[in-house]
């Protein structure tokens, strides 16, 4: 099972919006509505910012949101913070009782 | 407060075995599906294996399918995931998480196993 495809990197300025894009196939993120995202800072361990696409847990801000379209799902982070800085994966089922993670991308504040 | 705390890491020689534990606390194990997901060094996630919260449906990935097995105690609130067979590229951090639907709700905070002569 391949990883998804996610951009290294992604940047914007304090108050603006930044989109991370997670790309897949018509085996996992097209196929089905469990995309998950993660936020990961230097040396934590990762944290649930979105599941099912779409929907945050309790406690995520409601800065952070998810979307798909075909095989790419999204995350988007919206009025960014110095505290959004940090790694963020995207997750989906890949079928065949298989999950598969995306390589990652690094978020930075500038 | 809901916790998974991982245990049992170390420094392996290839060929070698380890078993790495995971224990469970401020939620309702036994009703829990579980996973474990590695991290390895500068590199992102890779799942590695999920266990039903009876024990009795596990599944793998085809990198450690065959060397890895996992499994639970219940009665312990304990998870467990035991490596053999052991190979440079299982050198990561290992995560035990909660898993709901396919997502990770809660994760511990990972025990490091390095796999080198």
């Amino acid at each position: 099972q391949s990883a998804l495809t996610q951009p290294p990197s992604a940047s914007g300025s304090p108050g603006q919006s930044v989109t991370i894009s997670c790309t897949g196939t018509s085996s996992d993120v097209d196929s089905y509505n469990y995309v998950s995202w993660y936020q990961q800072h230097p040396g934590k361990a990762p944290k649930l910012m979105i599941y099912e696409v779409s929907k945050r847990p309790s406690g995520v801000p409601d800065r952070f949101s998810g979307s798909k379209s075909d095989n790419t799902a999204s995350l988007t982070v919206s009025g960014l913070q110095a505290e959004d800085e940090a790694d963020y994966y995207c997750s989906s089922y890949g079928g065949s009782n298989n999950l598969v993670f995306g390589g990652g991308t690094k978020l930075t504040v500038l | 407060q809901v916790q998974l705390v991982e245990s049992g890491g170390g420094l392996v020689k290839p060929g070698g075995s380890l078993r790495l534990s995971c224990a469970a606390s401020g939620f309702t194990f036994s009703n829990s599906y579980m996973s474990w997901i590695r991290q390895a060094p500068g590199k992102g996630l890779e799942w590695v294996s999920y266990i039903s919260s009876s024990g009795t449906t596990v599944y793998y990935s085809d990198s450690v399918k065959g060397r890895f097995t996992i499994s639970r105690d219940n009665a312990k609130n304990s998870l467990y995931l035991q490596m053999n067979s052991l190979r440079a590229e299982d050198t990561a951090l290992y995560y035990c998480a909660r898993e709901r639907d396919y997502h990770m709700d809660v994760w511990g905070k990972g025990t490091t196993v390095t796999v080198s002569s």
